[in-house]
């Protein structure tokens, strides 16, 4: 079974750059046609798709957020990583990642990591 | 983009009672790409329900799925002290994927 864990720190500054990785375990990233996938969520509101990148290196984001986000891979330690430049205090979520498939849901979820904004 | 329009906000049951949770799609979507996650407080979404009515592995049959179209259903049937979360409905047939902005069901 696949196992995915967020880290990152817990509090950046408001302009600065964010970066979050996740590691993937009980699985290549490599491996199959997977989409590996970041969502946020805000405190108390509702998840949002960030994007996703495969193991080519081939990234879709949402188009609402496309020009401060970047997902890149690292297949040789078999993980894959988020950057936001930036950063605002709308920018205050617990952030997952999560591996997907096309045209398929997201099985796997990592527990989520909580990223404050704030100076 | 697809929009997907939840309701209700809150659903106030008590255990062994039926909820029923709505989601609205702005535009049709086909029923493969309908999914529903149940989120704890504290835990990261579980996938319950895909291609609007198949459940996930290891859910319970209290949970069914229905649909198509605009217009998708998620039923639960017996309600159990577990099953008091927040619910979100997903559309990934087309990009961007999207979610609902969750039904709370509470005691």
């Amino acid at each position: 079974q696949v196992h995915l864990q967020e880290s990152g720190p817990g509090l950046v500054k408001p302009s600065e750059t964010l970066s979050l990785t996740c590691s993937v375990s009980g699985g290549s990233l490599r491996g199959g046609s997977y989409s590996w996938n970041w969502i946020r969520q805000p405190p108390g509101k509702g998840l949002e798709w960030i994007g996703y990148i495969y193991y080519t290196g081939s990234t879709n984001y949402n188009p609402s957020l496309k020009s401060r986000f970047t997902i890149s891979i690292d297949t040789s330690t078999n993980q894959f990583s988020l950057k936001v430049t930036s950063v605002t205090a709308a920018d205050t979520a617990t952030y997952y990642c999560a591996r997907g498939s096309p045209y398929q849901p997201l099985l796997n979820w990592g527990q989520g990591t909580l990223v404050t904004v704030s100076s | 983009d697809i929009v997907l329009t939840q309701s209700p906000g809150t659903l106030s049951l008590s255990p062994g009672e039926r909820a029923t949770l709505s989601c609205r799609a702005s535009q049709s979507i086909s029923s493969s790409f309908l999914a529903w996650y149940q989120q704890r407080p504290g835990q990261a979404p579980r996938l319950l329900i895909y291609a609007t009515s198949s459940r996930a592995t290891g859910i319970p049959d209290r949970f069914s799925g229905s649909g198509s179209g605009t217009d998708f259903t998620l039923t639960i049937s017996r309600l159990e002290p577990d099953d008091f979360a927040v619910y979100y409905c997903h559309q990934y047939g087309s990009s961007p994927g999207a979610f609902g902005q969750g039904t709370k069901v509470e005691i």
